[in-house]
């Protein structure tokens, strides 16, 4: 399973909404999660099964989508928010990554 | 509180093997799929193996099998990646991650081991 994400790279400032895209190459379902990763540290599970924030995460944070067309949103980014994101499938087996996305902030 | 760390990284030769270990506390290691997950240098993540409660079921990214072995002991708490027959682009941050009960997402990361492969 191909994992289309978009953009590849996002440059917004301090209160902007921030959108990224994530697309399955079939149906999954809504096994999707997304993951933001800072240099140095360990991947943060944000988003599981599409929608369901992880506790801990910042509301800010939303999924949303099915099937094959899922989206990540950052309603205020914020400066800690700098960062790369995935999202990641887990209907089909192997488990397969989208390329990510980094977002830096102006 | 849940902990996951790996060891096992280093240098080694092309053809060479290695074995990661992660050892986690903090929650019932028996009740979870586990995985490793990898990312090489300037590269985005590759999740490369995953392994289910009892060992009853194992998976492989294709660009490993055959040449890796995902295992666990669950008596130990422990986590496995065999590594043989190392190439110049298995060289990377390997992360072992738990995977969340119902969600199936990977809700605890270690802090990643670095397995380098160079002559």
């Amino acid at each position: 399973i191909q994992m289309t994400q978009s953009p590849s790279f996002v440059s917004a400032s301090v209160g902007d909404r921030v959108t990224i895209t994530c697309r399955a190459s079939h149906n999954i379902n809504n096994w999707l999660a997304w993951y933001q990763h800072k240099p140095g540290k360990a991947p943060q599970l944000l988003i599981s099964a599409a929608y369901i924030l992880q506790s801990g995460v910042p509301s800010r944070f939303s999924g949303s989508g099915s099937g094959t067309d899922f989206t990540l949103t950052i309603s205020s980014l914020q400066p800690e928010d700098s960062a790369t994101y995935y999202c990641q499938q887990a209907n089909y087996s192997p488990d397969t990554f989208g390329g990510g996305t980094k977002v830096e902030i102006k | 509180e849940v902990q996951l760390v790996e060891s096992g990284g280093g240098l080694v030769q092309p053809g060479g093997s290695v074995r990661l270990s992660c050892a986690v506390s903090g929650f019932t290691f028996s009740n979870h799929w586990m995985s490793w997950v990898r990312q090489a240098p300037g590269k985005g993540l590759e999740w490369v193996a995953n392994i289910n409660q009892r060992t009853t079921s194992r998976d492989y990214v294709d660009s490993v099998k055959g040449r890796f072995t995902i295992s666990r002991d669950n008596a130990k708490n422990s986590l496995f990646l065999q590594m043989n027959n190392l190439r110049a682009e298995d060289t990377a941050v390997y992360y072992c991650a738990r995977t969340a009960e119902n969600t199936r997402g990977l809700d605890y990361w270690g802090q990643g081991t670095l397995v380098t492969v160079s002559s």
